[in-house]
């Protein structure tokens, strides 16, 4: 496709069920980026990509969350035994690499998560 | 360490009126500075960026920003506002030496009244 698409655009959960969510960079863009929006909040780094490396997993809140990235493409954000306070926004970006710098981050239109 | 404060977490302006959202950042290299806007429902998009070249920037839809290293802000201004410039702005910054991190504010929520 033309941009970042994720998946599911919704996923409501039950507390202490894992969940998959899904992201599909543009084609072409080395780096992927994850963010998590809460309500009222900002953007919160969790992670970033340059390939299938994470060079940078700072962001991740907890050892439930985890991100894998296969074939510099599709990314996968796992969150185990999720909590209420999970709830949020997750948004995927993806970037090119120009002349060594980065450029700008295209955005996909998120994954709203509600854990019950 | 770099970081982004948005003053006004919503701000309201009558439609024809000036629009000003307020940036500033912290950084320890010069950095780059990004605004961002979310339309109701939809993902983020690039309105204009200051990756060291003029200080004032214009981007898209009639948004500019000025880049003020001595009062460390990237402002975003519209002349006159319209009625579909409601959304979320998001102001961002990352390092210009990487650019692989990017730190966002907490976002402004603007509403265009009629």
């Amino acid at each position: 496709g033309a941009g970042v698409s994720q998946s599911p655009s919704n996923k409501v959960t039950e507390k202490g069920k894992d969940v998959e969510l899904r992201c599909d960079p543009i084609s072409g863009h080395t780096a992927l980026y994850w963010y998590r929006q809460r309500l009222g909040q900002g953007l919160e780094f969790l992670i970033y990509f340059q390939g299938n490396s994470a060079p940078d997993k700072s962001g991740l809140p907890s050892d439930r969350f985890s991100a894998e990235r296969t074939g510099e493409s599709v990314s996968t954000l796992t969150i185990q035994r999720t909590q209420q306070e999970d709830s949020a926004v997750y948004l995927c970006a993806s970037s090119s690499r120009l002349a060594g710098l980065y450029n700008e981050q295209f955005f996909g239109p998120g994954t709203r998560l509600t854990v019950l | 360490a770099q970081s982004v404060t948005q003053l006004g977490s919503h701000v309201s302006v009558s439609e024809g009126a000036l629009v000003l959202l307020r940036c500033n950042y912290s950084s320890s290299v010069p950095p780059y500075l990004f605004w961002y806007v979310q339309y109701p429902n939809q993902g983020l998009q690039l309105l204009l960026k200051y990756t060291s070249a003029a200080t004032l920037v214009k981007g898209i839809n009639g948004f500019e920003a000025e880049f003020k290293k001595s009062e460390t802000s990237f402002h975003l201004t519209k002349p006159s506002a319209h009625m579909s410039d409601a959304a979320e702005y998001f102001c961002a910054v990352t390092k210009s030496n990487t650019g692989n991190q990017f730190y966002f504010g907490t976002g402004t929520s603007l509403t265009v009244i009629p």
